[in-house]
């Protein structure tokens, strides 16, 4: 079945504890995203993936990093989180030719507190 | 930049006919998708509007007109299984790669 995995879908942690969100899809798809979603500002852009060792910034990259060594995997990396960074987290990926169409996993839920 | 509006919520009863507007503003505009999420779920794609026109998907149609910078989803004969929001998105020939910038997205009640 084609599918995007996020783990954990949940997680309570507390400020400045390093923490990972992994990616992953099964579909071969090139470009690979992390958005977040907060109540009615929709989902914002944190980081996405063109291919493989190619990363750059979306619209709120700030106290995330993410990296591309295999073309299945792109984890988000909260070095220090902090309480802003509470929200839901979405991972989705496409095809470069079909870029419309995002395919997303199930979300996580970050807490800190 | 990219921006996007779109109304924030709307009630209907089963069986009426709700339209969801969109407009935007975007530096390369490339085309407009449309994706649906419930409650507690992962959005998921509905429809792709690259040329002006109608585009039709069963019981659900979407709009664009490129020179109005307009677009919206039409969700006929509304189930109750339509209640969800609805986000439309921007794909931005001037962004880099497949990068879409989503609307604040519309909250669909659908009442018995």
């Amino acid at each position: 079945e084609a599918q995007v995995t996020q783990n954990p879908r949940y997680l309570i942690t507390v400020t400045g504890k390093k923490l990972t969100v992994t990616c992953s899809q099964n579909m071969n798809h090139e470009y690979m995203s992390w958005y977040r979603q907060d109540p009615g500002l929709g989902l914002r852009q944190i980081y996405y993936s063109m291919n493989v060792e190619v990363t750059d910034k979306g619209d709120v990259p700030e106290g995330y990093k993410v990296s591309r060594k295999e073309k299945r995997n792109f984890p988000l990396i909260l070095e220090s989180p902090s309480p802003n960074q509470t929200s839901l987290y979405f991972c989705a990926s496409s095809s470069t030719i079909q870029g419309y169409e995002q395919f997303f996993g199930p979300g996580t839920r970050l807490t800190v507190l | 930049g990219q921006s996007l509006e779109q109304p924030s919520e709307v009630t209907a009863v089963e069986g009426a006919i709700v339209q969801i507007n969109c407009t935007y503003q975007t530096s390369g505009f490339y085309g407009l998708s449309w994706y649906q999420q419930h409650d507690g779920g992962a959005p998921t794609f509905l429809s792709y509007n690259a040329l002006d026109g109608l585009e039709e998907t069963g019981r659900f149609s979407s709009f664009l007109s490129r020179s109005d910078s307009y677009g919206y989803l039409l969700l006929q004969e509304l189930q109750m299984k339509d209640s969800a929001s609805y986000f439309c998105a921007v794909r931005d020939l001037a962004a880099a790669g497949n990068k879409l910038t989503f609307g604040g997205g519309t909250r669909v009640l659908v009442k018995p």
